[in-house]
């Protein structure tokens, strides 16, 4: 199985600003993805990080405001840009091996915009 | 569309046996997935069943049933640390993870 390394674990941002999250897996990892949770709610897919391209995302979220990088296949960063309080959540990255059978995660990251 | 149902929530006992079901439409099916989730920690990998049948694993088991798109996680001899939320997955033909809400399960003394 592989571990996933995510940071920064939690941040208090002002509104307007942007923080970049970074995972980094302790091996190759086929798919990356990045999602968030509000509390008490289940995992949205925010996109796919897709190696060395544009990310693929999900209905309802743009490379403007989260533009994610994957320059290789064990780095994936998202930044959550030009925040609001509407934005504080959690984000978790995501990565599944060659065979697909178990998605991994990283610790997650608590955003909280004031 | 695709749509993953579990129950919000569930009570049981410690020492108890709990069953908590979900069901599943996706365009595809490649797998389903349970994770277990404590409040404010990432989601941990369970089981995956992509056949027919029970797949055992010490205390917990899961169970899947494609023609009715039903899965079911079976807990045993709860422990208190089993209180968390049970989050129910399954893999579409794109083998992208379709999430159900969770189900937060509450263990009792």
């Amino acid at each position: 199985s592989a571990v996933i390394s995510q940071k920064p674990s939690r941040d208090i941002c002002q509104r307007g600003t942007s923080l970049t999250i970074q995972c980094q897996v302790d091996s190759q990892v086929t798919m990356m993805f990045w999602y968030r949770q509000q509390p008490g709610q289940s995992l949205t897919l925010i996109a796919t990080a897709n190696q060395g391209s544009e990310a693929t995302y999900e209905s309802g979220f743009v490379i403007d405001k989260f533009p994610i990088s994957r320059p290789n296949l064990t780095f994936s960063t998202l930044t959550v840009s030009n925040m609001s309080p509407e934005d504080s959540s959690i984000y978790l990255c995501s990565g599944t091996g060659s065979e697909g059978t178990e998605a991994f995660f990283g610790q997650g990251t608590r955003l909280t915009v004031v | 569309g695709q749509n993953i149902d579990q129950p919000t929530e569930m009570t049981a006992t410690e020492g108890a046996i709990v069953q908590i079901n979900c069901t599943y439409q996706t365009s595809g099916f490649n797998g389903l997935f349970w994770y277990q989730q404590h409040a404010g920690e990432a989601p941990t990998f369970l089981s995956y069943n992509v056949l027919d049948g029970l797949e055992e694993k010490g205390r917990f088991s899961s169970f899947l049933s494609r023609s009715k798109g039903y899965s079911y996680l079976l807990l045993k001899e709860l422990q208190m640390k089993d209180s968390a939320s049970y989050l129910c997955a399954a893999k579409d033909s794109n083998y992208q993870l379709i999430w159900g809400a969770g189900t937060k399960l509450i263990i009792k003394p």
